[in-house]
């Protein structure tokens, strides 16, 4: 069903280093959105961005920061890992507010 | 900002049985979606439904917006239908343009 792919599917990193998470969206798909899901919890938006600006943020520190390409790819990147970065990251596309968003199928980071 | 509750929290089935999972929200919304996560953590869009009603074969959902809930059917369970059902609502004064979502409904459906 998915038009979003995430890469990588998994990933380790140790504590205090740099991670970059990529999204892959729909043509057509203005607006891309990352949220973090810990084990056992619902997603938690990160930030979205709509046309390569970013337009809203939830409550994560600025380590967490994000960039929107024109060609509808995305990344997220995470600096000085901490233990507690360890969740999966989704991605989630839409056209427009009014159609809903969809996810890809997550990135697993591991953080040791 | 918005407030979404879930419920039940956990939901055990037998093969053929139906059910009714449901979303409260605290505040008036533009989006509202339920999800089916699978055990490689996928999120599956299972509705767009901001208000009224729509079916998909075995499944069927409805939104009081007016009322602030939601519902969400699974008839004739399936063994694959187990995993967990978000719901998520997108709207509020404060919320913005985000998707905010409930605790989850775990489901386990027995052969």
């Amino acid at each position: 069903e998915t038009g979003v792919t995430q890469s990588p599917t998994h990933l380790i990193k140790t504590r205090g280093q740099q991670v970059t998470l990529r999204c892959s969206s729909q043509s057509g798909h203005n607006t891309v959105s990352w949220y973090q899901q810990a084990l056992g919890q619902g997603p938690q938006f990160i930030f979205q961005y709509y046309r390569e600006e970013e337009n809203g943020r939830g409550n994560f520190p600025p380590r967490f920061s994000g960039l929107q390409f024109p060609n509808y790819s995305s990344e997220l990147n995470v600096n000085a890992l901490e233990l507690d970065d360890s969740a999966l990251y989704l991605c989630a596309s839409s056209p427009t507010v009014y159609y809903g968003y969809t996810f890809g199928s997550g990135t697993r980071l591991t953080v040791v | 900002g918005i407030q979404v509750e879930q419920s039940p929290p956990d939901l055990i089935l037998q093969e053929g049985a139906n059910s009714t999972l449901r979303c409260n929200f605290s505040d008036s919304v533009n989006n509202l979606q339920w999800f089916h996560q699978n055990p490689w953590g996928q999120l599956i869009n299972l509705f767009y439904i901001p208000s009224g009603t729509k079916q998909n074969g075995r499944l069927s959902a409805t939104t009081v917006a007016t009322e602030r809930y939601s519902l969400l059917y699974i008839s004739s369970s399936q063994t694959t239908d187990s995993g967990v059902y978000f719901c998520a609502v997108e709207g509020g004064e404060s919320s913005g343009d985000k998707l905010t979502f409930g605790t989850g409904t775990r489901l386990a459906v027995r052969p």
